[in-house]
């Protein structure tokens, strides 16, 4: 399966500040997915990302608040605009990638998360 | 829009009990996924059935996809302390290239 290195792994930010998060994966994939994951909820996709054009978002959330970057195939960032207390909660990445075995089938595969608190 | 359900919220088990997990999507799937989330963990993969009435074995996992390809079920067999984590069923959006999951179920072990 891929390997995603997400970071930063957790922050604490001011209201009213932004926070970039980055993703990078360890090969060339078509899609890239922002989730966000609040406190014993769900998955909630915030965003998925191509390379070339502009991210698709979903009911809730938008450009403005959360901008995406897709430069090349391997690497996304994810900001987090102006940010308010709302905001604290656990921001994933994740591709898509087939069982290098085939055995277990096509899966997301997530990074680790950003575990953001906002004050 | 599409949903899909998952029961449990929530089971607190003694250790060496079994646990099962249910999903339930308003429409038709073609395939179902689940993923295992360890307290502070990210979300992992565990399978994906693609079949009708396919049945996925794991060691103590047992996975099933029912037949009209709308439900499907994760048993565990002799829970140990190593299963606790969130359990979460996902399908395929019926638009877009994305996953609806489901709530989740928590899995608590006693030992």
């Amino acid at each position: 399966s891929a390997v995603i290195s997400q970071k930063p792994s957790r922050d604490i930010c001011q209201r009213g500040t932004s926070l970039t998060i980055q993703c990078q994966v360890d090969s060339q994939v078509t899609m890239m997915f922002w989730y966000r994951q609040q406190p014993g909820q769900s998955l909630t996709l915030i965003a998925t990302a191509n390379q070339g054009s502009e991210a698709t978002y979903e009911s809730g959330f938008v450009i403005d608040k959360f901008p995406i970057s897709r430069p090349n195939l391997t690497f996304s960032t994810l900001t987090v605009s102006n940010m308010s207390p709302e905001d604290s909660s656990i921001y994933l990445c994740s591709v898509v990638r087939r069982d290098r075995e085939s055995k277990l089938g096509y899966g997301y595969t997530f990074g680790s998360g950003t575990r953001l608190t906002v004050v | 829009g599409q949903q899909v359900m998952q029961i449990p919220q929530y089971q607190h088990v003694q250790e060496g009990e079994d646990f099962t997990t249910y999903c339930n999507s308003s429409t038709t799937l073609s395939n179902i996924q689940w993923y295992k989330q360890r307290p502070g963990g990210h979300p992992v993969f565990l399978i994906q059935l693609v079949k009708s009435g396919e049945v996925k074995k794991q060691k103590r996992l047992t996975f099933q996809f029912g037949e009209a390809k709308k439900n499907s079920s994760l048993h565990i067999t002799a829970t140990q302390t190593t299963d606790v984590g969130t359990y979460f069923c996902a399908g395929p959006a019926e638009y877009g290239n994305k996953l609806v999951f489901g709530a989740g179920t928590i899995l608590r072990v006693k030992s």
